[in-house]
């Protein structure tokens, strides 16, 4: 199983609310990843879980929160996100610490009203 | 901040007809991969190139890296409309352990 799959596909939010994304391989790898793209623009790294270890982009605001419940599950709790937070989060997987190939997942279209 | 520049931005040719993309980074890499993404998708794999490697093949894919330019350049050869997507490098350093990805190129492949 060389996928990596996320749900939901589409999430629509307002701005107090509380919802969470969801990622998961079954590939083995030890590191997962979080991207946030915007239209046009390439991915930016938003947060790494290595070895169940946490690594954060200093600039992702605290209204974004990773967890790693184990190493197949990567989650992205979103908390008062703001309309600027509209993008498309990719979760990404690859085996191990590194700058290696990376595994994506199809992606969640957030829309925050 | 972003390492890879990619040009051009965007590329239009018709099918059958070959397509060149270019890569320009600033700092010193491991590896160099170069992604895949259809419109809204996620990305996808295509190729990487280690630093102490020059030229890559994969199928209809070239790939060429010239570490003392620090640029790669991506070659699709005899290209088909299923090739219209985004490419985009991405440079992959020990120091960091993470991938830096470049603007990207839109390809449009008309039939």
């Amino acid at each position: 199983d060389t996928e990596v799959t996320q749900t939901p596909k589409h999430l629509v939010m307002g701005m107090t609310n509380k919802k969470s994304l969801k990622c998961e391989q079954h590939m083995g790898h030890r590191a997962m990843y979080w991207y946030k793209q915007k239209a046009k623009k390439p991915p930016e790294l938003m947060f790494v879980y290595s070895y169940e270890k946490l690594s954060i982009n200093e600039s992702v605001p605290s209204r974004f929160s990773p967890e790693c419940p184990n190493s197949s599950l990567l989650n992205l709790h979103l908390h008062a996100l703001q309309p600027e937070d509209s993008a498309l989060y990719l979760c990404a997987s690859s085996q191990g610490e590194g700058p290696e190939t990376q595994y994506f997942g199809p992606g969640t279209r957030l829309l925050v009203l | 901040s972003q390492q890879g520049e990619e040009d051009p931005q965007a590329l239009s040719i018709q099918e059958g007809e070959n397509a060149t993309m270019n890569c320009s980074y600033k700092t010193s890499i491991n590896n160099l991969q170069w992604y895949r993404q259809n419109s809204g998708r996620g990305l996808v794999h295509l190729i990487l190139i280690r630093s102490n490697e020059r030229e890559k093949h994969s199928g209809r894919l070239r790939v060429t890296l010239d570490t003392s330019k620090k640029s790669s350049s991506l070659l699709i050869t005899a290209s088909r409309a299923a090739d219209t997507a985004s490419y985009f490098c991405a440079t992959g350093s020990s120091n960091t352990g993470k991938l830096i990805f470049g603007q990207g190129t839109t390809l449009q492949v008309k039939p």
